[in-house]
């Protein structure tokens, strides 16, 4: 988690319920990337920005997510409404200024009862 | 589509053995590789990095790239119970900032 900061670290919640995951990175970068991780479907990409724009998010996987980052140093990923089906781990990375090497955050369990 | 294959194991080596992880890609257009570890329950951290062809050696690890073949390989010499995890193999995906990741192979090592 060098450098990443997110909240919360688990979220426990019932279906229909409004999910707001938070990103904080704490040193300097280019892009800000949001995965989601499952046991199914593996590592995958959800949205990422550049220089806090949204460059691509065709790998969110419905209109029920949404993600911004109004500044450097934060950005969410907000669910609503939530779905069982969207428990997973939900990762921010940032790569450092000038470099291609992503670094992870800690992630954030999240569990749609 | 732009993709990175990996068996996704489990990989089962004795202790002390070499442990060989392996992957391939589709994008030839991809240049730089990347190797992370994940433990159960953590998130992936970045064992290595490879962008030329040929051996990058790093400790016990070494990470070899052909990219006539689309082929990236980790090697764990002297494999220890300690480097049973998820090794999650990534290429870059030209200059768009991201990675393709595959979909991690789970290595044990049993004492």
């Amino acid at each position: 988690d060098a450098g990443v900061i997110q909240s919360p670290r688990h979220e426990v919640t019932e279906m229909g319920q409004e999910v707001t995951l938070r990103c904080k990175p704490i040193s300097g970068h280019d892009y800000l990337f949001w995965y989601r991780q499952t046991m199914m479907r593996g590592l995958e990409l959800l949205i990422y920005f550049n220089n806090n724009v949204p460059i691509d998010d065709s790998g969110m996987p419905e209109d029920r997510f949404s993600a911004k980052m109004p500044n450097a140093s934060f950005s969410t990923l907000k669910i609503q409404p939530s779905e069982p089906r969207d428990s997973a781990v939900y990762f921010c990375a940032i790569n450092r200024r000038g470099q291609e090497t992503q670094y992870f955050g800690p992630g954030t369990r999240l569990l749609v009862l | 589509q732009k993709e990175v294959e990996q068996n996704s194991g489990p990989l089962s080596v004795p202790e002390g053995a070499i442990a060989s992880l392996n992957c391939t890609y589709s994008d030839r257009g991809s240049q730089s590789f990347f190797w992370y570890r994940q433990y159960s329950g953590k998130s992936p951290e970045l064992i290595m990095f490879i962008y030329s062809n040929g051996d990058k050696e790093d400790g016990r690890f070494t990470a070899q790239l052909n990219k006539a073949s689309q082929y990236v390989s980790l090697l764990i010499r002297d494999s220890q119970p300690s480097d049973s995890a998820t090794y999650l193999c990534a290429g870059d995906s030209g200059n768009t900032g991201k990675l393709i990741f595959g979909q991690g192979t789970t290595l044990q090592v049993k004492p």
